[in-house]
């Protein structure tokens, strides 16, 4: 079954202090990986599309990565404004059919 | 330019009532999807509309339709509401293809 699993599921970290968030995925025919961002009451916004391994995208604090099998948000030097929901989606042809499918997001606080 | 617009933003319904939200794309855009996002998860996908048809379903029940016009506007219509269907609904748009999707700010719809 496709799986999107992203870790962890909450993260606080000091302003400044790097890290980085995982998404692994298991699905037959990958055709993008998306990286999304979600602030309280809002629909995700677009962050990063990556295709293929190996790839890297960089805005501002954030580079996203990705190998075979998972993905990485990093966050450089954060401050309280990256604090939000970070959404991880992988397309993939399922039956024939592109489909979306989500991880369930990892929710980052940035303190002050 | 206008990006994805949803109405209304908030729905009170009781329990086996209907419901219709809708949902305007960005502009130059074709292609529409509806998400069901529950509290703490990822968004979960319904249907997506091209060209006025439903091109691909995920796991929800016929309750869950929808309609696209020639605008390229769409339609959520839910029948029977349960209180399970109590979520933020989301709309999403792009070009057909593999673009990324750019999301509203969603309909939370609270079933009583």
């Amino acid at each position: 079954e496709d799986q999107v699993t992203q870790s962890p599921e909450a993260l606080r970290l000091q302003e400044g202090e790097s890290s980085s968030l995982n998404c692994s995925y298991t699905v037959s025919g990958l055709r993008g990986l998306f990286w999304y961002r979600q602030d309280p009451g809002k629909g995700p916004e677009f962050l990063f599309t990556l295709y293929s391994a190996g790839e890297e995208k960089e805005k501002e604090r954030l580079k996203a990565t990705l190998t075979k099998k998972e993905s990485f948000l990093h966050i450089t030097a954060p401050k309280p404004e990256d604090s939000a929901t970070y959404l991880c989606a992988v397309q993939a042809l399922i039956q024939g059919a592109q489909k979306l499918v989500f991880g369930q997001g990892t929710r980052l606080t940035i303190n002050p | 330019d206008a990006g994805v617009t949803q109405s209304p933003t908030h729905l009170i319904k009781t329990r086996g009532q209907q419901v219709t939200l809708r949902c305007s794309p960005k502009s130059g855009h074709d292609t529409v999807s509806w998400y069901q996002q529950a509290l703490g998860q990822g968004p979960q996908f319904i249907f997506q509309y091209y060209e006025e048809e439903e091109r691909q379903r995920g796991n929800f029940p016929d309750r869950f339709s929808g309609h696209q016009f020639p605008n390229y506007s769409s339609e959520l219509n839910v029948n029977a509401l349960l209180l399970g269907d109590s979520a933020l609904y989301l709309c999403a748009s792009s070009l057909a293809g593999n673009s990324p999707l750019h999301f509203g700010n969603g309909t939370r719809l609270t079933v009583t």
